[in-house]
């Protein structure tokens, strides 16, 4: 079955340290990576994506992830977070034709303390 | 070029009512799809759509819900007979229609709806 694990509901990190979220995925066809990013009450924005070549991507607002095949897994990391990274993060999977629904593990909830 | 725009932002329904969420996608997109997010869950995937044409509503409920995308105008997600379990924020997503290369998911900012 086709789907997307993100383990930890929520995680709590003091500003300026470091960030990572786990993320594994069960996917048939080759996947297409995504990391989204969702404010209270807003749509999601992409922070990243993954199709093929290197491995680690970068992204935007200083985010980067790794895609490791071996393990299934496509981390989130950043090396100091701001309190405004606080919000909702959904990894998400997908194919490469149009039309293909993504499907999105539950997310994990960033909490910054100062 | 206006992102994916959704109306009304929030709706509030009482049971048996029905619901119109609008969705008009980026210009120059002609592939749109309808997410909804349960409360403490991920965005799961309901419908895709072309104009004119529904590809794939695998994801949709069997009963009460349904989807369209005319020829001119947005894309309506309508829910008849609306029942507590339907409050969700419902999210539409629209892509370009390249061949060759990834159609990246433009996301828009959601319709929370409430079912009183």
């Amino acid at each position: 079955a086709q789907s997307v694990t993100q383990p930890d509901i929520h995680i709590t990190v003091s500003e300026g340290a470091s960030l990572e979220l786990r993320c594994n995925y069960s996917y048939g066809a080759t996947p297409y990576l995504f990391w989204y990013v969702q404010s209270p009450g807003q749509g999601l924005q992409l922070l990243l994506k993954y199709f093929s070549g290197d491995t680690l991507v970068q992204g935007i607002k200083g985010f980067e992830a790794e895609f490791k095949r071996s393990q299934s897994s496509f981390n989130l990391r950043k090396p100091s977070v701001h309190w405004s990274d606080a919000a909702e993060y959904f990894c998400a999977v997908g194919r490469w034709q149009a039309g293909t629904a993504l499907i999105f593990g539950k997310g994990t909830t960033l909490s910054v303390s100062s | 070029n206006a992102g994916v725009m959704q109306n009304p932002r929030h709706l509030v329904r009482r049971r048996g009512q029905e619901a119109r969420l609008r969705c008009s996608p980026m210009k120059g997109h002609s592939h749109v799809y309808w997410y909804r997010q349960l409360p403490e869950e991920g965005l799961k995937f309901m419908v895709y759509l072309q104009k004119e044409n529904i590809i794939d509503e695998s994801g949709m409920p069997k009963e009460r819900f349904s989807a369209e995308f005319p020829k001119e105008g947005p894309s309506i997600l309508r829910i008849q007979q609306v029942v507590r379990g339907d409050s969700a924020a419902y999210f539409c997503a629209s892509s370009p229609d390249r061949t060759g290369t990834y159609n990246e998911q433009f996301f828009g900012p959601g319709t929370r709806l409430t079912v009183l």
